[in-house]
Parts: C-alpha cells; sequence; structure tokens
C-alpha cells in the first residue's frame, strides 16, 4: 500500500523560513520524479516544485522560484521542500505527490500559515 | 503557460442522473513521446485529491466503471454515467505536459 506522509508545517511570519518534509512507502520511490501541490484555503490547487529521480534537475513555478527549494534523499525515500522569504500568499496545504506528470500518489498535506 | 478552463463550475445532479465536466487548454497537451498527459481528480472536504482518470481515458483501480475520460488535443471530458450520493465533491483537471503543469479551476458537483 502507498502511504505518503507530510511534516514540519505551522505558523510563520512574513519573511520567515519552514522546511516541509515528505517520507513515502509502498512504491519505488527512487524511480519517480516527485512534486510539491499546494492548495490556498477554500482555493484550487497548484503545482510548486518537481524534482527528477536522482535530484539532479528541479523545476519551479514563477511565483516560488528563489524562494522554495526542491530536494530528495533516496536513501530514506524522502523528499524535502524549504521554504524561505515566506509571504501571506504563501499560504495553505502543500501535498508530497508522486508522478507529477498525472499525480498518482498523495499524503494527507501539511498546513503552511504564513501571518503576523 | 497552459491554462486549463474547466465548465460547468457549479454542477447540480439528481441522483441516478448523468453528469459531464468540461476541460479545455489553451494548448495541445500532446507530450513529445506522443501521450496525452491530462488527468482528472476528484476532491471530498477535508481529503486530499483522488484520482480517477489518467491519460485523457484509463480509469484508476478501484474506480467505479461509471467514471470516463475521453477527448484529445485541447477538448477533455469526465462523464459519470449515473451519479451516486458518494460522488459528491469538486472535480479537477490537471495538464502534465507543459511545465508548469496547471489545474482547471474545479467543478464542483452537487448531488441533489
Amino acid at each position: 500500500e502507498v502511504q505518503i506522509v507530510e511534516s514540519g508545517g505551522g505558523l510563520v511570519q512574513p519573511g520567515g523560513s519552514l522546511r516541509l518534509s515528505c517520507e513515502a512507502s509502498g512504491f519505488p520511490f527512487s524511480n519517480y520524479w516527485m512534486s510539491w501541490v499546494r492548495q490556498a484555503p477554500g482555493k484550487g490547487l497548484e503545482c510548486v516544485a518537481m524534482i527528477s529521480q536522482d535530484g539532479s534537475q528541479g523545476y519551479y513555478v514563477d511565483s516560488v522560484k528563489g524562494r522554495f527549494t526542491i530536494s530528495r534523499d533516496n536513501a530514506k525515500n524522502s523528499m524535502f521542500l524549504q521554504l524561505n522569504n515566506l509571504r501571506v500568499d504563501d499560504t495553505g496545504v502543500y501535498y508530497c505527490a508522486g508522478e507529477p506528470r498525472a499525480l498518482a500518489y498523495w499524503g494527507q498535506g501539511a498546513l503552511v500559515t504564513v501571518s503576523s | 503557460d497552459v491554462v486549463m478552463t474547466q465548465s460547468p463550475l457549479s454542477l447540480p445532479v439528481t441522483l441516478g442522473q448523468p453528469a459531464s465536466i468540461s476541460c479545455r487548454s489553451s494548448q495541445s497537451l500532446v507530450y513529445s513521446d506522443g501521450n496525452t498527459y491530462l488527468t482528472w481528480f476528484q476532491q471530498r472536504p477535508g481529503q486530499s485529491p483522488r484520482r480517477l482518470i489518467y491519460q485523457v481515458s484509463n480509469r484508476d483501480s478501484g474506480v467505479p466503471d461509471r467514471f470516463s475520460g475521453s477527448g484529445s488535443g485541447t477538448d477533455f471530458t469526465l462523464k459519470i454515467s449515473r451519479v451516486e450520493a458518494e460522488d459528491g465533491g469538486i472535480y479537477y483537471c490537471l495538464q502534465g505536459t507543459h511545465w508548469p503543469f496547471s489545474f482547471g479551476q474545479g467543478t464542483k458537483l452537487e448531488i441533489k
């Protein structure tokens, strides 16, 4: 059974930082591109970043470029998202998801709240 | 960036009746490998999205066969042959062909 568990969410002030983690099991993690998808409260879904199987390639949506960094540790079946210089409009649930082109697998999400 | 436009945004449907959701993309979704990366999801309140259909028309394991996907190029449709009570929620289409990958705005299906 596929399981994806996110952690690291919380309340942070504008300009602050957070590091989200995602641990996966039940599928060959190192064979899959992985991604982060976010959902602002009461809003739709947005693909934020994705990373290649070996971690050598990362892609970002324009609104987070230069502020967010995606990485992974295949030995630990884990992926990370470093969020810096956070803004109020970064608030939302951040989902770890596998296979970015078709998002086969999802976690339960981690809530990030940016507020003063 | 590719814009995904869903219609309708709200869809009240009587139990047992069919439902249809349209998703149109601003560019062709045919990828260089020949595949079309158009995916459909259902999201129930308080839950993560659940994938229903991938590559236009392939139903995921465990998804009832009353759900079907069709289309090509820039024009796609999700159909539910006979709506059941558990089908309520918000439905999203996703294009995974052109980065940044993008979702439609969502269609809220309400069971009457």
